[in-house]
């Protein structure tokens, strides 16, 4: 149980072109889902969380109109790259918490990660 | 600044032997300590966790040692087989706030070599 699915797996696109990269918990429910971003041999990097029905909370010096994200149901969240540019090539990644599960000791369940290039 | 530190960007260790994967953090108010496991193209998957109330805690091969006082934990996997080579991250939790969303360290890849 506990899967999360994150789409596309891959994506190339050009240099001011937006990209939308869903997240989905296919067997429970999320009310919490988080973006994180991968730069090479780094840490996850919290980009935003993002709450069920409502605006996202974005870490400091993420800029939200450029990292769009939507979480409309308790089981998909997405994140659009608007007017992507070459330095927004990253591995994004999505995590879910289970719905009733916001304790200390509850882990994340991950997506498998977009790699985004931009050219 | 790193509150989260793992400072060995890889391990390599022959199978069957014991794999030591080390994780330093700097805030004392971390209450909480996790370990994700993740391979090439893949999310990191959760594989062990530890409560700041301990200072051990075991699943199997793996095993978590915390010590509170130098802010440092590790993991022990023994025997290493081939297939735990994978990116290991050390993740830990505030739980002031409510909101519990872990801080992870860069990771450290582990190769386990037949």
């Amino acid at each position: 149980g506990a899967v999360v699915s994150q789409h596309p797996s891959w994506v190339i696109c050009k240099s001011g072109t937006s990209v939308k990269i869903e997240c989905r918990s296919l067997d429970f429910q999320a009310t919490t889902m988080f973006w994180y971003r991968q730069f090479p041999k780094q840490s996850l990097m919290l980009m935003a969380t993002s709450n069920e029905g409502s605006k996202a909370t974005y870490e400091q010096g993420v800029e939200k109109d450029k990292f769009l994200i939507n979480h409309a149901s308790l089981t998909l969240s997405t994140l659009t790259v608007t007017s992507a540019h070459p330095e927004d090539s990253s591995f994004y990644i999505c995590s879910a918490r289970r719905r009733g599960g916001v304790t200390y000791n509850s882990p994340l369940h991950f997506g498998n990660g977009t790699r985004l290039t931009v050219t | 600044d790193q509150q989260v530190k793992q400072n060995s960007p890889s391990l390599s260790v022959q199978e069957g032997r014991i794999s030591i994967l080390n994780c330093d953090y700097t805030n004392s108010m971390f209450d909480y300590f996790l370990w994700y496991k993740k391979y090439p193209a893949e999310g990191p998957t959760f594989l062990i966790s530890i409560s700041s109330i301990k200072d051990k805690n075991e699943d199997g091969r793996f095993t978590v040692f915390l010590n509170k006082s130098a802010k440092h934990l590790s993991l022990h996997i023994v025997p290493s087989q081939p297939g735990d080579s994978a990116v290991y991250f050390c993740a830990a939790t505030l739980a002031s706030g409510g909101s519990y969303i872990p801080t992870f360290g860069r990771g450290t890849s582990l190769i386990v070599h037949p």
